[in-house]
């Protein structure tokens, strides 16, 4: 079955980074696009940005711009979301998500990862 | 980037009534090519991810009991469940996939009254 796994809790202090995985299991890494979206605590679902996992292109959220980059490992079939430049408002639960193409919607999601950024 | 905005915030609703959620967007996500929405709609519960409800505005996700439908077009859709049941509880959002720079809703918060 389709599993997306993250990496566990982290905490971090305000100006450092932080690398989230994604291990994905049970399809075909490479077919489909991983998303990454957070959200903060009672706040709404956050798009940060995209990866197709075959061709390796990314886009990212205006908003991110300059300080999140996704990767991606094929050989362990694992996507990776880095964000740089860590303030507090940045503490927040980050999800991955598989989409099936570049318009699609997100049918599978990780269990997600809490980020907390604190001094 | 395309503003996606619910009505209500919150919603309380007997067991066994219908729910509504709505959403707007700020621009239409339909696709004359291929009269298809780019709107999905999600059911997050406490501590969990969200999970897709319903997708291309009005199919329905496989496992997805009948109860919940998704309706609209263009710029104004709905999200109803029609017999409201207490593993109903949890927040609902719709998202746009029109353009790829997704967006969501900020959330409806459904409770039994």
């Amino acid at each position: 079955q389709v599993q997306l796994v993250q990496s566990g809790a982290e905490v971090k202090k305000p100006g450092a980074s932080v690398k989230v995985s994604c291990k994905a299991s049970g399809y075909t890494f490479t077919s489909y696009v991983i998303h990454w979206v957070r959200q903060a605590p009672g706040q709404r679902l956050e798009w940060m940005g995209w990866m197709n996992a075959g061709k390796g292109n990314t886009k990212y959220s205006q908003k991110f711009q300059g300080r999140v980059t996704i990767t991606r490992d094929t050989s362990a079939s694992t996507a990776y979301m880095e964000l740089s430049s860590l303030r507090s408002e940045d503490t927040a639960i980050y999800y991955c998500a598989r989409v099936a193409g570049d318009l699609a919607p997100f049918d599978y999601w990780g269990q997600g990862t809490l980020v907390t950024v604190s001094s | 980037d395309i503003v996606m905005t619910q009505s209500p915030d919150s919603l309380a609703v007997s067991l066994g009534e219908r729910a509504t959620i709505n959403c707007k967007s700020s621009q239409s996500v339909l696709y004359s090519s291929n009269n298809k929405n780019y709107l999905a709609w999600y059911q997050q519960k406490p501590g969990q991810p969200p999970k897709l409800l319903i997708y291309w505005a009005s199919t329905r996700e496989s496992g997805v009991p009948d109860r919940f439908s998704g309706s609209g077009s263009g710029t104004d859709f709905t999200l109803t469940i029609s017999s409201l049941q207490a593993e109903d509880v949890a927040v609902y959002y719709c998202q746009q996939y029109y353009t790829t720079l997704y967006t969501f809703g900020q959330g409806t918060k459904l409770e039994i009254k």
